[in-house]
Protein backbone atom coordinates (compact mmCIF):
# COMPACT_ATOMS: atom_id res chain seq x y z
CA UNK A 1 0.00 0.00 0.00
CA UNK A 2 1.35 3.60 -0.50
CA UNK A 3 1.53 5.96 1.75
CA UNK A 4 2.77 9.60 2.72
CA UNK A 5 3.91 10.93 6.30
CA UNK A 6 4.61 14.46 6.42
CA UNK A 7 6.24 14.48 10.41
CA UNK A 8 5.38 18.56 10.64
CA UNK A 9 2.08 19.44 11.22
CA UNK A 10 3.09 23.20 11.82
CA UNK A 11 6.68 25.10 10.80
CA UNK A 12 6.54 28.64 11.76
CA UNK A 13 9.63 30.34 9.96
CA UNK A 14 10.60 34.48 9.60
CA UNK A 15 10.58 36.13 6.10
CA UNK A 16 13.66 35.75 4.45
CA UNK A 17 14.74 32.86 6.39
CA UNK A 18 15.27 29.69 4.44
CA UNK A 19 12.37 26.47 4.87
CA UNK A 20 12.69 22.64 3.99
CA UNK A 21 9.72 20.63 4.45
CA UNK A 22 9.70 16.60 5.27
CA UNK A 23 7.88 14.21 3.30
CA UNK A 24 8.44 10.42 3.89
CA UNK A 25 6.36 8.07 1.38
CA UNK A 26 6.14 3.98 1.11
CA UNK A 27 5.81 3.25 -2.51
CA UNK A 28 6.52 -0.65 -3.93
CA UNK A 29 8.07 0.59 -7.05
CA UNK A 30 9.18 3.40 -8.88
CA UNK A 31 7.29 6.40 -7.38
CA UNK A 32 6.25 9.67 -8.56
CA UNK A 33 6.32 12.12 -5.81
CA UNK A 34 4.43 15.55 -5.74
CA UNK A 35 4.44 18.31 -3.67
CA UNK A 36 1.04 21.12 -4.22
CA UNK A 37 0.18 24.39 -2.35
CA UNK A 38 -2.85 25.15 -0.60
CA UNK A 39 -3.48 28.64 0.25
CA UNK A 40 -6.56 29.66 2.60
CA UNK A 41 -9.58 29.31 0.86
CA UNK A 42 -7.93 28.15 -2.24
CA UNK A 43 -8.01 24.97 -4.20
CA UNK A 44 -4.70 23.20 -4.68
CA UNK A 45 -1.93 23.91 -7.13
CA UNK A 46 1.40 21.83 -8.02
CA UNK A 47 4.38 23.32 -7.04
CA UNK A 48 6.48 20.86 -8.62
CA UNK A 49 6.99 16.54 -9.64
CA UNK A 50 9.19 14.32 -9.72
CA UNK A 51 9.09 11.05 -12.05
CA UNK A 52 12.73 10.12 -12.84
CA UNK A 53 16.07 11.38 -13.98
CA UNK A 54 17.78 14.82 -11.97
CA UNK A 55 17.21 13.90 -8.48
CA UNK A 56 16.98 17.89 -7.68
CA UNK A 57 13.76 19.20 -9.29
CA UNK A 58 12.57 23.11 -9.75
CA UNK A 59 9.29 23.99 -9.49
CA UNK A 60 7.45 27.26 -9.23
CA UNK A 61 7.39 30.13 -6.60
CA UNK A 62 11.07 29.26 -6.08
CA UNK A 63 10.72 26.26 -4.27
CA UNK A 64 12.60 22.71 -5.42
CA UNK A 65 12.88 19.46 -4.13
CA UNK A 66 15.16 16.36 -3.94
CA UNK A 67 14.34 12.83 -4.40
CA UNK A 68 16.63 10.28 -1.87
CA UNK A 69 15.26 6.89 -2.86
CA UNK A 70 17.74 5.32 0.30
CA UNK A 71 16.01 7.17 2.78
CA UNK A 72 12.27 6.87 0.70
CA UNK A 73 12.13 11.36 0.35
CA UNK A 74 11.20 14.07 -1.00
CA UNK A 75 11.59 17.16 0.97
CA UNK A 76 10.80 20.82 -0.19
CA UNK A 77 12.68 23.54 0.21
CA UNK A 78 12.96 27.26 -0.32
CA UNK A 79 16.01 29.63 0.21
CA UNK A 80 14.23 32.61 1.63
CA UNK A 81 10.90 32.64 2.19
CA UNK A 82 8.38 35.87 1.78
CA UNK A 83 5.07 36.17 3.39
CA UNK A 84 2.50 34.79 0.62
CA UNK A 85 4.09 31.86 1.12
CA UNK A 86 2.30 31.10 3.72
CA UNK A 87 -0.40 28.34 3.33
CA UNK A 88 -0.54 24.40 3.61
CA UNK A 89 1.74 22.28 1.56
CA UNK A 90 0.57 18.57 0.87
CA UNK A 91 3.37 15.97 -0.71
CA UNK A 92 1.94 13.03 -2.71
CA UNK A 93 2.97 9.78 -3.74
CA UNK A 94 1.61 7.89 -7.34
CA UNK A 95 2.97 6.02 -9.88
CA UNK A 96 3.13 5.18 -13.41
CA UNK A 97 -0.08 3.95 -14.57
CA UNK A 98 -1.81 4.52 -11.36
CA UNK A 99 -3.31 7.70 -11.70
CA UNK A 100 -4.12 7.58 -7.92
CA UNK A 101 -2.19 9.73 -5.41
CA UNK A 102 -1.64 9.11 -1.70
CA UNK A 103 -1.67 12.42 -0.07
CA UNK A 104 0.23 13.39 3.43
CA UNK A 105 -1.77 15.27 5.73
CA UNK A 106 -0.51 18.69 4.84
CA UNK A 107 1.78 21.01 6.61
CA UNK A 108 1.07 24.48 7.64
CA UNK A 109 3.46 27.18 7.29
CA UNK A 110 3.21 30.43 9.30
CA UNK A 111 5.52 33.54 8.06
CA UNK A 112 6.37 36.10 10.90
CA UNK A 113 7.52 39.74 9.94
CA UNK B 1 -6.31 26.15 -15.25
CA UNK B 2 -7.70 22.82 -16.38
CA UNK B 3 -11.76 23.83 -16.64
CA UNK B 4 -12.72 22.61 -13.25
CA UNK B 5 -15.60 23.84 -11.70
CA UNK B 6 -18.07 22.68 -8.05
CA UNK B 7 -21.32 23.44 -7.60
CA UNK B 8 -22.16 24.51 -5.10
CA UNK B 9 -19.48 25.94 -3.74
CA UNK B 10 -21.40 26.27 -0.16
CA UNK B 11 -23.53 24.44 1.43
CA UNK B 12 -25.49 23.67 4.93
CA UNK B 13 -27.86 20.89 4.92
CA UNK B 14 -29.63 19.02 7.80
CA UNK B 15 -28.86 15.48 9.40
CA UNK B 16 -30.67 12.68 7.07
CA UNK B 17 -31.46 14.52 4.07
CA UNK B 18 -29.40 13.77 0.75
CA UNK B 19 -26.70 15.92 -0.77
CA UNK B 20 -25.36 16.20 -4.19
CA UNK B 21 -22.48 17.95 -5.37
CA UNK B 22 -21.36 18.29 -8.70
CA UNK B 23 -17.92 18.47 -10.59
CA UNK B 24 -17.72 19.49 -14.39
CA UNK B 25 -15.13 20.23 -16.51
CA UNK B 26 -14.59 21.02 -19.72
CA UNK B 27 -11.58 19.63 -21.41
CA UNK B 28 -12.62 15.77 -21.45
CA UNK B 29 -10.24 14.55 -19.32
CA UNK B 30 -11.09 10.80 -18.78
CA UNK B 31 -10.02 10.34 -14.83
CA UNK B 32 -12.20 12.72 -12.03
CA UNK B 33 -11.77 12.12 -8.14
CA UNK B 34 -13.39 12.98 -5.11
CA UNK B 35 -11.64 14.05 -2.35
CA UNK B 36 -12.71 14.92 0.97
CA UNK B 37 -10.11 17.71 2.98
CA UNK B 38 -10.34 17.58 7.21
CA UNK B 39 -7.61 19.06 9.33
CA UNK B 40 -5.42 16.55 10.30
CA UNK B 41 -5.87 14.16 7.35
CA UNK B 42 -5.09 15.69 4.35
CA UNK B 43 -6.72 14.98 1.20
CA UNK B 44 -8.98 11.42 1.54
CA UNK B 45 -9.75 9.84 -1.55
CA UNK B 46 -14.02 8.68 -2.07
CA UNK B 47 -14.63 7.92 -5.43
CA UNK B 48 -12.55 8.14 -8.15
CA UNK B 49 -14.00 7.84 -12.01
CA UNK B 50 -12.03 6.35 -15.11
CA UNK B 51 -14.47 6.64 -17.79
CA UNK B 52 -18.24 7.34 -18.50
CA UNK B 53 -19.68 4.81 -15.72
CA UNK B 54 -16.95 3.57 -14.77
CA UNK B 55 -15.84 4.44 -11.14
CA UNK B 56 -14.86 3.04 -7.77
CA UNK B 57 -14.24 3.24 -4.38
CA UNK B 58 -11.62 5.27 -2.95
CA UNK B 59 -10.42 4.60 1.28
CA UNK B 60 -13.25 6.73 2.63
CA UNK B 61 -16.22 5.86 0.26
CA UNK B 62 -19.01 4.84 2.53
CA UNK B 63 -21.85 6.77 2.76
CA UNK B 64 -21.25 8.07 -0.90
CA UNK B 65 -22.05 7.41 -4.32
CA UNK B 66 -21.24 8.73 -7.59
CA UNK B 67 -22.14 8.85 -10.83
CA UNK B 68 -20.93 9.50 -14.24
CA UNK B 69 -23.24 9.44 -17.21
CA UNK B 70 -21.20 11.92 -19.15
CA UNK B 71 -17.42 13.02 -19.69
CA UNK B 72 -17.78 16.20 -18.05
CA UNK B 73 -19.98 15.80 -15.01
CA UNK B 74 -19.04 13.81 -11.94
CA UNK B 75 -20.96 13.57 -9.38
CA UNK B 76 -21.13 12.87 -5.57
CA UNK B 77 -23.78 12.50 -3.69
CA UNK B 78 -24.40 11.76 0.01
CA UNK B 79 -27.63 9.56 0.62
CA UNK B 80 -28.49 10.81 4.34
CA UNK B 81 -25.98 13.18 5.21
CA UNK B 82 -24.53 13.25 8.37
CA UNK B 83 -22.71 15.51 10.55
CA UNK B 84 -19.23 13.26 10.16
CA UNK B 85 -19.83 14.48 6.53
CA UNK B 86 -19.00 17.93 7.56
CA UNK B 87 -15.89 18.46 5.16
CA UNK B 88 -14.47 20.81 2.43
CA UNK B 89 -14.59 18.27 -0.76
CA UNK B 90 -12.83 18.64 -3.86
CA UNK B 91 -13.37 17.40 -7.62
CA UNK B 92 -9.80 16.37 -9.58
CA UNK B 93 -9.51 15.71 -12.89
CA UNK B 94 -5.87 14.19 -13.83
CA UNK B 95 -4.49 15.38 -16.45
CA UNK B 96 -2.26 14.12 -19.36
CA UNK B 97 -0.53 15.38 -22.68
CA UNK B 98 2.56 17.59 -23.07
CA UNK B 99 4.91 17.86 -19.88
CA UNK B 100 1.24 17.48 -18.14
CA UNK B 101 0.98 13.95 -15.49
CA UNK B 102 -0.75 15.49 -12.54
CA UNK B 103 -3.86 15.85 -10.79
CA UNK B 104 -5.65 19.58 -11.02
CA UNK B 105 -8.07 20.42 -8.55
CA UNK B 106 -11.52 22.12 -8.27
CA UNK B 107 -11.96 25.52 -5.95
CA UNK B 108 -13.52 23.12 -3.51
CA UNK B 109 -16.83 22.90 -1.84
CA UNK B 110 -18.08 23.44 2.18
CA UNK B 111 -20.24 21.53 3.13
CA UNK B 112 -21.85 21.67 6.71
CA UNK B 113 -23.99 19.53 7.93
CA UNK B 114 -26.65 20.02 11.21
Amino acid sequence: AQSVTQPDIHITVSEGASLELRCNYSYGATPYLFWYVQSPGQGLQLLLKYFSGDTLVQGIKGFEAEFKRSQSSFNLRKPSVHWSDAAEYFCAVGGPGDYKLSFGAGTTVTVRA
Amino acid sequence: DAGITQSPRHKVTETGTPVTLRCHQTENHRYMYWYRQDPGHGLRLIHYSYGVKDTDKGEVSDGYSVSRSKTEDFLLTLESATSSQTSVYFCAIWGEGGSSYEQYFGPGTRLTVT
